[in-house]
């Protein structure tokens, strides 16, 4: 059983609001990801880290930011909403080393009015 | 670069039917590959997974044999339940690669009672 939660799991806030979304493991896993779940249920890549202080940018583009102090810990942030940013956010996380399967949280349903 | 294409659905079945989700991959190198299912209102849960050439995984009735010589993965289950209705996402991790999971666009299955 996987041990990575996400809160909240549903969010709705007015525009131009700064929000965090949290993202936490217990896995002591250092490879964490977060995607982006469109509503054709597609999944994209959007940012990822490899270890305490190291964050790249995912294959989509996305206005979002995160950041990595601590390994069981990758929050997400968005500086100011907008209704485009409405979506499914997953969180995942995985070893460094074998096979790389990934574990993903619940998710968080951001809606943006 | 790296891709899946799955079966595109809705896909229903009744129960106790048999099923098979199609998955063909491009890859570079000996990828490893996976199935993933998410029920309604969750995030991702690893189903199955193979990492090498003939490698057959299985987990909860439901089987997935990596076919090198046709770059397939095809998901089956002999008798599914209701259960089962969830969208299933095949993907892969690129022999080059040792983060980046490669999904295809994901299969919604409806199994009716």
């Amino acid at each position: 059983e996987a041990d990575i939660y996400q809160t909240p799991r549903y969010l709705v806030i007015g525009t131009g609001k700064k929000i965090t979304l949290e993202c936490s493991q217990t896995m002591g896993h250092d490879k964490m990801y977060w995607y982006q779940q469109d509503p054709g249920m597609e999944l994209h890549l959007i940012h990822y880290s490899y270890g305490v202080n190291s964050t790249e940018k995912g294959d989509l583009s996305s206005e979002s930011t995160v950041s990595r102090i601590r390994t069981e810990h990758f929050p997400l942030t968005l500086e100011s909403a907008r209704p485009s940013h409405t979506s499914q956010y997953l969180c995942a996380s995985s070893r460094a080393e074998g096979t790389y399967e990934q574990y993903f949280g619940p998710g968080t349903r951001l809606t943006v009015t | 670069g790296d891709s899946v294409t799955q079966m595109e659905g809705p896909v229903t079945l009744s129960e106790e039917a048999f099923l098979t989700i199609n998955c063909t991959y491009t890859a570079t190198g000996y990828p490893s590959l996976f199935w993933y299912v998410q029920y309604p209102g969750e995030g991702l849960q690893l189903l199955l997974k193979a990492t090498k050439a003939d490698d057959k995984g299985s987990n909860k009735g439901f089987e997935a044999t990596y076919r090198k010589e046709t770059t397939s993965f095809h998901l089956e289950k002999g008798s599914v339940q209701v259960s089962d209705s969830a969208v299933y996402f095949c993907a892969l991790l690129g022999g080059g690669s040792n983060y980046k999971l490669t999904f295809g666009k994901g299969t919604l299955l409806t199994v009716n009672p």
